[in-house]
C-alpha cells in the first residue's frame, strides 16, 4: 500500500457543479497537507495548504482535513471549464532536511460547459 | 519576476546516451527540489539542495543519476547511460524557505524519451 492513495479518474462533471477531490494516507507523521494543480504539460501549482485538521477556504476552493480518519479533502464550487486539470494532494511531516514532500497520483478532472 | 525554467523542455535520448537536463530557480531562492513524474503518476522526490550543498539524494533511482547546484543557483541534473525506464518528466521546483513547510514553485518540466 502506498503512503497516499488517490483515484487518478477521471472525473466528468457538469459546469458549475460542485467537485469533490479526496486523497487517504497511512503515515501518521504527517502534519501538513497541500492540493497542486497541474494543467497539461505544465508543472504543478500550489491550490492550497493546510496545517491542521479543519477546513480552509479560498474562493471557490476548500480543503478538509480529516486527520483521525487520514482522509483529505479539496472542494470546488461552481466549477469552470478552466479548472479541467490534474489535481494532486501532496503531504508531509515535520520539515526538516531529512523529510520530503509525498504526492498522490493525481486525479484527472474535466469540467463539461 | 521570472519563475523556474527548465532546459529542453523536450529530450529524446536513444538507450545509453548520457543527459543533462538544466534547471533556473527563481532568483534568491535557496532551496531546491528535482522530481521525476512517470506517465499518470505524481512526482516523486529525486533530490534536494540548500544554495549549493546537496543535503538529501535519497530519491535518486541509481548511481547513473547525478546532480549539481555548484554556485547555488542553477542546477543540472545528469543522467548517465539512458534506459527506457528512464522515459519521464523530470520536474525541477525552487523554494524561498530554508526551513519550515513553504511553497515550492514548480517549472514545466522536462519531458525525457529514451527509445
Amino acid at each position: 500500500q502506498k503512503e497516499v492513495e488517490q483515484d487518478p479518474g477521471p472525473l466528468s462533471v457538469p459546469e458549475g457543479a460542485i467537485v469533490s477531490l479526496n486523497c487517504t494516507y497511512s503515515n501518521s507523521a504527517f502534519q501538513y497537507f497541500m492540493w497542486y494543480r497541474q494543467y497539461s504539460r505544465k508543472g504543478p501549482e500550489l491550490l492550497m495548504y493546510t496545517y491542521s485538521s479543519g477546513n480552509k477556504e479560498d474562493g471557490r476552493f476548500t480543503a478538509q482535513v480529516d486527520k483521525s480518519s487520514k482522509y483529505i479533502s479539496l472542494f470546488i464550487r461552481d466549477s469552470q471549464p478552466s479548472d479541467s486539470a490534474t489535481y494532486l494532494c501532496a503531504m508531509g511531516g515535520e520539515w526538516n532536511r531529512d523529510d520530503k514532500i509525498i504526492f498522490g497520483k493525481g486525479t484527472r478532472l474535466h469540467i463539461l460547459p | 519576476g521570472a519563475g523556474v525554467s527548465q532546459s529542453p523542455r523536450y529530450k529524446v535520448a536513444k538507450r545509453g546516451q548520457d543527459v543533462a537536463l538544466r534547471c533556473d530557480p527563481i532568483s534568491g531562492h535557496v532551496s531546491l527540489f528535482w522530481y521525476q513524474q512517470a506517465l499518470g503518476q505524481g512526482p516523486e522526490f529525486l533530490t534536494y539542495f540548500q544554495n549549493e550543498a546537496q543535503l538529501d539524494k535519497s530519491g535518486l533511482p541509481s548511481d547513473r543519476f547525478f546532480a549539481e547546484r555548484p554556485e547555488g543557483s542553477v542546477s543540472t541534473l545528469k543522467i548517465q547511460r539512458t534506459q527506457q525506464e528512464d522515459s519521464a518528466v523530470y520536474l525541477c521546483a525552487s523554494s524561498l524557505v530554508v526551513q519550515g513547510p513553504g511553497e515550492q514553485f514548480f517549472g514545466p518540466g522536462t519531458r525525457l524519451t529514451v527509445l
